[in-house]
Parts: structure tokens; C-alpha cells; sequence
């Protein structure tokens, strides 16, 4: 799977809209973009995925650029509780990767949102 | 959405012994459970995955000898740390994929084992 690069950490405004980046400079024609976030303590949270649209959902927005080399995950409204590491995780799709379907976690961004 | 939980959520024993972590998943059947371990300041590192019915595939520098994974039925895995040591404390984390839903993992809370 291709490898990943994040930020270490970011902050953000309570309120505002936090743009996580992404690079996967790497990453193979069928490999998807995950977003997952772990809050201290605690399993880690599916977000959203994609494949090369944008994509979003209740949660966030996933832009994928047009090169697919990099994305963005965008909270529109950061609250105190989306602080969190976000991990951007590339992996291969279920016709190639066979039944494992492993994720491979990076380092993250830590997210701070501040009051 | 689907549900995975952990069981016990912390727990403590002495060096030598053996503990055992369930993962269940509540509302669907997981064909294939994965089984992480978080170090303090860490990411996750994959130890094994588990298909129902079928041995665990472990991570490379993995001992499966000293971390039993069972994976008995659709919604019960159990990851069995044998001879526990202080260098294993860590938090053990488990997620669930559902038959037929390959794009999501859901994950379990997590449990921490510390070992004195």
C-alpha cells in the first residue's frame, strides 16, 4: 500500500472549518483514500473514503485532487470534541487486495481544536 | 452503525500470567477480525488478522505462540496474551469488517492491559 504524509499537528478554531492534508504521492490507480480519527484513549473512528471524487458525508468532505497525489479531509464546523490524530490511510480496493483488506496507520495528525 | 466491542476494557496482572481479550461485534457478522496493539505516543501496528473458521495470519516479528488468536465464530474473536510480561502493557485494540462491506473497518474501544 502506498505510504502517506501528514502533518504532526494542526489547530483549528472552534467553529471553523479544519482542513487536514494529505500527501500519497504514490498511490496506484486502485487504491482508495481512507480517513480515520482516534480520540485519546479510544478505538479509531471511521470518517469517509473515496477513490478520486469528492466525496462527503455526515462527518467531513474528502477532496481528492485530479493527480489523486494528494486530498484533503475538511470538518466544516470544528467543535471541541473533533480533537483527535487523524489518520489518512491509502489501501488497496477489494478486487485486488483479496479478504484482509489491511489498513496500515501512519502517524497522524494531531488535530487540536481550541476554544 | 455497526458496533464492536472489547471486553475487559483495562485490566492488570502479574508478570507470568495469561490474559484473555474478547472483540465482539453486536449487529453484524465479521468474517474477518483485525487485531492492533497501540504503544503510548504510537500509532497502531497491526499484530494479525483472523477469518472466521481459519487460522490468524500474523505480522511479521508477531509470536503467535505467545499471542493466541482465536476466531470461533461471526462475531466473537479472542486474543490470548500468554506469560505476560511488563513489556507487553500495552493498548490492544480489535476491528471487525463485515461479510460483503469491504470498504469499513469498525473498531472496538481498546483495551489496556498493564503488566507489573
Amino acid at each position: 500500500d502506498a505510504k502517506t504524509t501528514q502533518p504532526t499537528s494542526m489547530d483549528c478554531a472552534e467553529g471553523r472549518a479544519a482542513n487536514l492534508p494529505c500527501n500519497h504521492s504514490t498511490i496506484s490507480g486502485n487504491e482508495y483514500v481512507y480517513w480515520y480519527r482516534q480520540i485519546h484513549s479510544q478505538g479509531p473512528q471511521y470518517i469517509i473514503h473515496g477513490l478520486k471524487n469528492n466525496e462527503t458525508n455526515e462527518m467531513a468532505s474528502l477532496i481528492i485532487t485530479e493527480d489523486r497525489k494528494s486530498s484533503t479531509l475538511i470538518l466544516p464546523h470544528a467543535t471541541l470534541r473533533d480533537t483527535a490524530v487523524y489518520y489518512c490511510i491509502v489501501r488497496v480496493s477489494r478486487r485486488v487486495g483479496g479478504s484482509n483488506y489491511k489498513l496500515t496507520f501512519g502517524k497522524g495528525t494531531l488535530l487540536t481544536v481550541n476554544p | 452503525g455497526a458496533v464492536v466491542s472489547q471486553h475487559p476494557s483495562w485490566v492488570i496482572c502479574k508478570s507470568g500470567t495469561s490474559v484473555k481479550i474478547e472483540c465482539r461485534s453486536l449487529d453484524f457478522q465479521a468474517t474477518t477480525m483485525f487485531w492492533y496493539r497501540q504503544f503510548p505516543k504510537q500509532s497502531l501496528m497491526l499484530m494479525a488478522t483472523s477469518n472466521e473458521g481459519s487460522k490468524a495470519t500474523y505480522e511479521q516479528g508477531v509470536e503467535k505462540d505467545k499471542f493466541l488468536i482465536n476466531h470461533a465464530s461471526l462475531t466473537l474473536s479472542t486474543l490470548t496474551v500468554t506469560s505476560a510480561h511488563p513489556e507487553d502493557s500495552s493498548f490492544y485494540i480489535c476491528s471487525a469488517r463485515e461479510r460483503d462491506m469491504y470498504n469499513e473497518q469498525f473498531f472496538g474501544p481498546g483495551t489496556r492491559l498493564t503488566v507489573l
